[in-house]
């Protein structure tokens, strides 16, 4: 059974398109994550909701807007896709006061 | 946004060789995670350290918290070919991790 799983694994677009990247985890957790992975490996925290909640929320352009139907499912909406944008992008989730992140086998955006 | 150090950034050894990556900050974290991320999957959590001069060992895998709980090692011991992937430390509290810098190492036949 996979624990946190996304959708799709490889998403190619062009600059100016709207896409979403769907993440659902089914290990009862609280809290959901969006991560960008650069060209360096470094990743970046992008949203944190918890039970639905947003409550990280770091400097992306407004063009990404994340959509938490339920505590299961963290959706990440981009709008006007840039060239920039390419990179490998990872839900995680996490429970709330204990340590550890289980993250999603990735998404990588391609725009061209 | 804080960064974790992480030295060295590449590593290339033969298969039995020991190694030890290190992972450094000006700041006192909470606790300490280290991921294994391989290629084309998400990171995989290896261990969570969160007393100062805490050791774990993991099989072949011993990791260590700094006592001033800055910096953390991971030592491998006879190194094999399915080490190989990037290595992260990862800092911070229950709601915000920060990521360092990675290790990426290579363990050739």
């Amino acid at each position: 059974d996979t624990a946190v799983s996304q959708t799709p694994k490889y998403l190619v677009t062009q600059m100016g398109n709207d896409k979403s990247i769907k993440c659902e985890q089914n290990l009862g957790h609280d809290t959901m994550y969006w991560y960008k992975q650069d060209s360096k490996k470094f990743l970046k925290i992008m949203f944190s909701y918890n039970n639905k909640e947003l409550i990280i929320n770091e400097t992306v352009p407004n063009r990404f807007s994340p959509k938490s139907p339920d505590k299961a499912h963290l959706n990440l909406h981009i709008n006007s896709l840039e060239l920039g944008d390419s990179a490998v992008y990872f839900c995680a989730s996490s429970q709330r006061g204990y340590y550890g992140y289980t993250f999603g086998s990735g998404t990588r955006l391609t725009v061209v | 946004t804080q960064l974790l150090e992480q030295s060295p950034q590449f590593l290339s050894i033969q298969e039995g060789e020991n190694l030890t990556v290190y992972c450094n900050s000006s700041s006192v974290f909470s606790s300490l995670q280290w991921y294994r991320q391989e290629p084309g999957e998400g990171p995989v959590l290896l261990v969570t350290v969160v007393t100062g001069g805490e050791v774990k060992k993991l099989k072949r895998l011993t990791f260590q918290f700094g006592d001033a709980r800055k910096d953390s090692s991971l030592h491998i011991t006879a190194a094999q070919p399915g080490d190989t992937g990037l290595y992260l430390c990862v800092a911070g509290t229950a709601s915000k991790l920060t990521f360092g810098t990675g290790t990426r190492l290579q363990v050739t036949l």
